[in-house]
């Protein structure tokens, strides 16, 4: 059964600094790949997703994601953090038949 | 389109109770999610529909949780007798077949069981 783990449930990092969020995936088949983004009091919405394509996807508002097989990781990035972006980022990892699971979420803090 | 409306939003009860949250999909989806969002135990599939058919429930918890999809447009999600280890944010989300299993989240329900 497929499955991921996300690396550490509160990062903190200053306005303009670089975002880092972990994610490593276990599947048996190549997997597709997602990081979802939870502002509070709302539901998920889809930030970026890797279904086979290119190995680095970008997605909404400046975040990216690199898929490394080798590493059975897909982290999260973005250069530059913005006070917008605080918010619970969820890694999850599907096999097909639109069945996800997900990873239990990184709460990302920025300060000033 | 409005998207995935949830309703109550907020949801307050006596443990015992039963509960029931309703959810209405993206028009077109022909798959529906619930999912539990707790502290503990993170964001935890329930189970999903495709076409209005049950297609897996492994995640429902016991029996005292039932979901019924009656319509392409409708689906709730009941829990009787409700127990205060219920407590929880409970979404539901819809998706369309073919997109690479985007998700639609609505905006969930806050469920407390007293």
């Amino acid at each position: 059964a497929q499955s991921v783990t996300q690396l550490g449930s509160h990062v903190s990092v200053s306005e303009g600094a670089l975002v880092l969020l972990r994610c490593n995936y276990s599947s048996s088949v190549p997997p597709y790949l997602f990081w979802y983004v939870q502002y509070p009091n709302q539901g998920l919405q889809l930030l970026l997703k890797y279904t086979s394509a290119a190995t680095l996807v970008k997605g909404i508002n400046g975040f990216e994601a690199e898929f490394k097989k080798s590493e059975t990781s897909f982290h999260l990035t973005k250069p530059s953090a913005h006070m917008s972006d605080a918010a619970e980022y969820f890694c999850a990892v599907s096999e097909g038949f639109q069945k996800l699971v997900f990873g239990t979420g990184t709460r990302l803090l920025v300060s000033p | 389109d409005a998207g995935v409306i949830q309703s109550p939003r907020h949801e307050v009860t006596e443990m015992g109770q039963e509960v029931t949250l309703r959810c209405k999909p993206i028009s077109g989806h022909d798959y529906l999610f619930w999912y539990r969002q707790t502290m503990m135990r993170g964001l935890e599939l329930l189970i999903y529909f495709n076409n209005n058919v049950p297609i897996d429930d492994s995640g429902m918890p016991e029996d005292r949780f039932s979901a019924k999809m009656p319509n392409a447009s409708f689906s709730t999600l009941k829990i009787q007798p409700s127990e205060p280890r219920d407590s929880a944010v409970y979404f539901c989300a819809s998706s369309l077949a073919g997109t690479d299993e985007k998700l639609f989240f609505g905006s969930g329900t806050q469920l407390s069981v007293l």
